[in-house]
This record gives C-alpha cells, sequence and structure tokens, in this order.
C-alpha cells in the first residue's frame, strides 16, 4: 500500500479481554517495528521484526504481549488479559532495509475500561 | 531501551522566529531520524542523518548528526504556526546480530504564537 495502515483506529476492550492490534507495512519493507505511546511520552519500543522473525523483543513490558509476522508482511500484536495501565496509543512503522526512513501508521488508541 | 534525552521539553515562540531543539543519548548511533508528531496522528518522518558530521536540510528544517555520534541538532527557521506539534528524534544502532533497532527521544513541543 502507499502507507503504513493500522486497524483498527480505535478499540475499546474491557479489562481481562484479549485484544489484537493489526499493522499493514509498506509494501517490500522488511523492517516491521512496534511501539507504545502513552500521552505526553515519545514512543517506547516494543518489538522489532527483520522479515518473518522478531530481531528484538526486548521492549515487550511482559508475557501478556505478544506479535506475530508469518509472512513477513501483516503483523500482529496481541495482548491477553489486558489491564488498564495497557491504555495507549500503538504504533507500528515499517523500513525498507532495517536502517533508517522509518514510516509510522497512523496508530491504534487502545482503551481498557 | 536506550535513552535518548530531548531538550527543551517545550517551547513557546513568536511566529517568524528561529528554533533550535537537541537530542542527547550516552549511546553511539549510525544513523539519526527526526520526527513530527500532531494530535492523533503518527510520527511523520522530517529528515534522516546517516553519517557524523552530516548537516541537512529539508526546506527551513536543518539538522545535524553530531560528531561524536551521540548527538544531533534541529533547526528551523522563520516559524509558521503550522510548525506546531511534538517533534521527536530518533536514534538508530546495529546490534552484534546486524538489528537495526530504533529508540525515540522525549519530544520537544513546539508552539508557535501568530
Amino acid at each position: 500500500g502507499a502507507g503504513v495502515s493500522q486497524t483498527p483506529s480505535n478499540k475499546v476492550t474491557e479489562k481481562g479481554k484479549y485484544v489484537e492490534l493489526r499493522c499493514d507495512p509498506i509494501s517490500g519493507h522488511t523492517a516491521l517495528y512496534w511501539y507504545r505511546q502513552s500521552l505526553g511520552q515519545g514512543p517506547e519500543f516494543l518489538i522489532y521484526f527483520q522479515g518473518t522473525g522478531a530481531a528484538d523483543d526486548s521492549g515487550l513490558p511482559n508475557d501478556r504481549f505478544f506479535a506475530v509476522r508469518p509472512e513477513g508482511s501483516v503483523s500482529t500484536l496481541k495482548i491477553q488479559r489486558t489491564e488498564r495501565g495497557d491504555s495507549a496509543v500503538y504504533l507500528c512503522a515499517s523500513s525498507p532495509i532495517g536502517g533508517g526512513l522509518a514510516f509510522f501508521g497512523q496508530g491504534t488508541r487502545l482503551t481498557v475500561v | 531501551g536506550q535513552q535518548l534525552n530531548q531538550s527543551p521539553q517545550s517551547m513557546f515562540i513568536q511566529e517568524g522566529e528561529d528554533v533550535s531543539m537537541n537530542c542527547t543519548s550516552s549511546s553511539i548511533f549510525n544513523t539519526w531520524l527526526w520526527y513530527k508528531q500532531e494530535p492523533g496522528e503518527g510520527p511523520v518522518l522530517l529528515i534522516a542523518l546517516y553519517k557524523a558530521g552530516e548537516l541537512t536540510s529539508n526546506g527551513r528544517l536543518t539538522a545535524q548528526f553530531g560528531i561524536t555520534r551521540k548527538d544531533s541538532f534541529l533547526n528551523i527557521s522563520a516559524s509558521i504556526p503550522s510548525d506546531v506539534g511534538i517533534y521527536f528524534c530518533a536514534g538508530q544502532s546495529s546490534d552484534q546480530t546486524g538489528a537495526n533497532n530504533l529508540f525515540f527521544g522525549t519530544g520537544t513541543r513546539l508552539t508557535v504564537i501568530p
């Protein structure tokens, strides 16, 4: 596609539920990043994919968070047993070669009530 | 993750003034990127820097990659109201596996007074 697409744009869920957030990167981009952004803060790194594999998942806060990219294109961020503290904007970015020029989607605003 | 500190945290300036903000890190980076973010939007890439000492311009924006590779600055000349937003620096480095992670600064919130 023309840009990075994230769906849904907004998600409201109840505490304890499971959610999936989707990212469609720019076509041909091999690197894909997930970030979490709280109000007034900079994007906080979660996980980085190079192709299908997670090159660095050190930013995932705990084992309730998991991300996949099975075919090296679309990625899904999965959050189990959501907590109110998970409420944030989840941003996805993709890059053509894993170096520089990372372009972001609009983000998914997750609200856990 | 790695810590990138931006200063100032916020700026209030008159339209037409020049703006300067910087970003420092305790780690060395191979690439510096500058982004602008407006409410409800994802960060938009403004400038990319790939070499220590490099000075790059994009319209009224000029950015430099510090010689130590641990800092970068962004200047905006002749500010206009649409420059309002939060500006983020981001540093990228390769680890032992060759992965290129990208870490963000704390942001500088710019307000331009017409």
